[in-house]
């Protein structure tokens, strides 16, 4: 069964702070997402990884960056965290099959509180 | 632009009786259609998904989904419901490769 790991379930950091959350895939999938949930507006693709190194925007990726330096792990940056991205921070991954009829598989997310 | 509509925030059944979640989505192309579950504090969990073929797709815990493709809708439907359904439920398609675009999500409530 595939595991999605991220790291913290609570976190809560201070404005203007620079925030890290990991996120850990045990079934070596190629892809790996990085979404924010938030009420009433469903996911938002923040940035996606299709492979070690690389990274394409999603449709709100200002004040985040990733990094993916191991197949098995993708990380998301708050470069300097806002009140406004106080929010659910939800982590995916899939493999890579036909155009995209792999389904994703999620971990229990980061509940991300910025005060 | 690419969308996904679930046009209703909450969906009351009571157990036993059958369940409908809506879903209806605008993209370019033919894509892959999804539904996921959530349940409190957890992430998504996959449900079941069409790609091609019969139009009513089986998937877990006795959920199936039926796309309607002149309706461009992808229903989630279940005969008899039970209160341990009751969760959020979220449709998704994917009309390229590996970028899912998600519907805000129905909260279901299922009442003994």
């Amino acid at each position: 069964d595939v595991k999605v790991t991220q790291s913290s379930r609570y976190l809560v950091k201070r404005t203007g702070e620079k925030v890290f959350l990991e996120c850990v895939q045990d079934m070596d999938h190629e892809n790996m997402f990085w979404y924010r949930q938030d009420p009433g507006l469903g996911l938002r693709l923040i940035y996606f990884s299709y492979d070690v190194k690389m990274k394409e925007k999603g449709d709100i990726p200002e004040g985040y960056s990733v990094s993916r330096e191991k197949k098995e792990r993708f990380s998301l940056i708050l470069e300097s965290a806002s009140t406004n991205q106080t929010s659910m921070y939800l982590c995916a991954s899939s493999l890579t099959g036909g155009q995209g009829n792999q389904p994703q598989h999620f971990g229990d997310g980061t509940r991300l509180s910025i005060l | 632009a690419q969308s996904v509509a679930q046009p209703e925030d909450q969906v009351n059944v009571a157990e036993g009786n059958p369940l409908t979640v809506k879903c209806t989505y605008s993209v370019s192309g033919n894509p892959y259609l999804f539904w996921y579950v959530q349940y409190p504090n957890r992430g998504l969990q996959f449900l079941l998904k069409y790609i091609t073929g019969d139009n009513l797709v089986k998937g877990s815990y006795g959920f199936e989904a039926e796309f309607n493709k002149s309706q461009t809708s992808f229903h989630l439907k279940k005969p008899s419901a039970l209160v341990s359904d009751s969760a959020l439920y979220f449709c998704a398609v994917c009309p390229d490769f590996n970028k899912f675009y998600f519907g805000s999500g129905t909260k279901l409530n299922v009442k003994p």
